[in-house]
């Protein structure tokens, strides 16, 4: 199984500020496989980021990911008040798991 | 727009089978792959398995025993059945479907919560 561990755990910022969360995989993962949604309280998560960086429909530019092989991002360039939420990473191999989130919160 | 929809009982006895079904509504259920995910409360998402378009099924290994996903296309809905349950499978179960030709999930159900309890 492959584990994808989320940093940090809590990112405290203000709006305005860009916002880097990282999902490191234990094993290398195909570009193609790694996905970011976002959640907020009580909503289904909501698909952001597929193919480790193209935009699903809808999704604003300041949304971005990157990374290859065992380490992806998830930017988010100038947070919004609506960008505060709780974000995962996600692989789709054989075996899909999820990472366990980043939790983006006002300071 | 496809929406999606679960339903089922709120509350399982443990040992006992839940059981719940993603019905689809504005478009058809045939050539996508559908997803179940569950979340415990308080706690991040688990990937719980899928089935695609050919009937073909693909399961979360630490739950495989337990775990049958099935298609009724005539009723454009699919279903979960997750056996022998305890206190452990409490969680939010959303359904939801993949983006075609890529990985993620694009279209989420609201969720339901269920609820293990004698």
């Amino acid at each position: 199984e492959i584990v994808l561990t989320q940093s940090p755990g809590t990112l405290s910022l203000s709006p305005g500020e860009r916002a880097t969360l990282s999902c490191r995989a234990s094993q290398s993962v195909s570009s193609s496989y790694l996905i970011w949604y976002q959640q907020k309280p009580g909503q289904a998560p909501r698909l952001l980021i597929y193919g480790a960086s193209t935009r699903a429909t809808g999704i604003p530019d300041r949304f971005s990911g990157s990374g290859s092989g065992t380490d992806f991002t998830l930017t988010i360039s100038g947070l919004e008040p609506e960008d505060f939420a709780v974000y995962y990473c996600q692989q789709y191999g054989i075996s899909p798991t999820f990472g366990g989130g980043t939790k983006v919160e006002i300071k | 727009q496809v929406q999606l929809q679960e339903s089922g009982p709120g509350l399982v006895k443990p040992s006992e089978t839940l059981s719940l079904i993603c019905s689809v509504s504005g478009g058809s259920i045939s050539s996508y792959y559908w997803s179940w995910i569950r979340q415990p409360p308080g706690k991040g998402l688990e990937w719980i398995g899928h089935i695609d378009n050919s009937g073909s099924t693909n399961y979360n290994p630490s739950l495989k025993s337990r775990v049958t996903i099935s298609v009724d296309r005539p009723k454009n809905q699919f279903s979960l059945k997750l056996s022998s349950v305890t206190a452990a499978d409490t969680a939010v179960y959303y359904c939801a479907r993949r983006i075609p030709f890529s990985y993620g999930l694009e279209v989420w159900g609201q969720g339901t919560t269920v609820t293990v309890s004698s």
